[in-house]
């Protein structure tokens, strides 16, 4: 099982670039999310989708659009990159709501915005 | 504003040292509890979770965390760490679709 795929696993970007990071995950997980990880703040959720179709905010929604058109996928948007976009991201599954049942994380990408 | 707080942001231990890390929320219904650990390098694992229940959980690796609904607190605990527990701690709170994390504690263990 691949669980939860990430990519890239690195990115460099300049200011105002866009990008999409990639998240899928095979386990038909309806929970799905993106974190952003920044030394001593922890995790801090983007966005979030219980079930294909549907997202939401979570604390840090600005400047990242996500879509979920299929229950495999979830990818995170940065229309116009800037540098306080540079983080390590993660994306994680989890079955039912993800508030009951643990998170499968996927390895990460480390992202940096000159 | 839901939260979840961890106390001590680094901690230097020797080993066979007794840990405890503090973790408080501030969500006053139902909650579900988790620990995760990052272990350098890699991504998040868990540890332990509580749902309901016995509020002293168990969880893996010799680790054990009890919920104190009075206190709004889910403190993790081990006896006796070793080197290799060196690691960065999360506390996380299950909300309805979403875990909100604490700002992680790193820990250092010295042999």
């Amino acid at each position: 099982n691949a669980g939860v795929t990430q990519t890239p696993k690195f990115q460099v970007l300049k200011t105002g670039q866009s990008m999409t990071l990639q998240c899928a995950q095979d386990m038909n997980h309806e929970y799905m999310s993106w974190y952003r990880q920044d030394p001593g703040m922890g995790l801090r959720l983007i966005h979030y989708s219980v079930g294909a179709g549907i997202t939401d905010q979570g604390e840090v929604p600005n400047g990242y659009n996500v879509s979920r058109s299929t229950t495999e996928d979830f990818p995170l948007r940065l229309l116009s990159a800037a540098p306080s976009q540079t983080s390590v991201y993660f994306c994680a599954s989890s079955s039912v709501s993800g508030t009951r049942e643990k998170l499968f994380f996927g390895s990460g990408t480390q992202l940096s915005v000159l | 504003a839901q939260s979840v707080s961890q106390h001590n942001h680094h901690v230097i231990l020797s080993e066979a040292a007794s840990l405890e890390l503090g973790c408080n929320y501030s969500y006053g219904g139902t909650v579900n509890l988790f620990w995760y650990v990052q272990y350098p390098g890699q991504h998040l694992q868990l540890l332990l979770k509580y749902f309901s229940g016995d509020p002293l959980v168990k969880g893996i690796k010799g680790f054990e965390a009890e919920f104190i609904k009075s206190k709004f607190s889910f403190n993790l605990r081990k006896p006796s760490v070793q080197w290799s527990d060196t690691a960065e701690y999360f506390c996380a709170v299950g909300l309805t679709g979403k875990l909100i994390f604490g700002q992680g504690t790193t820990l250092q263990v010295k042999p």
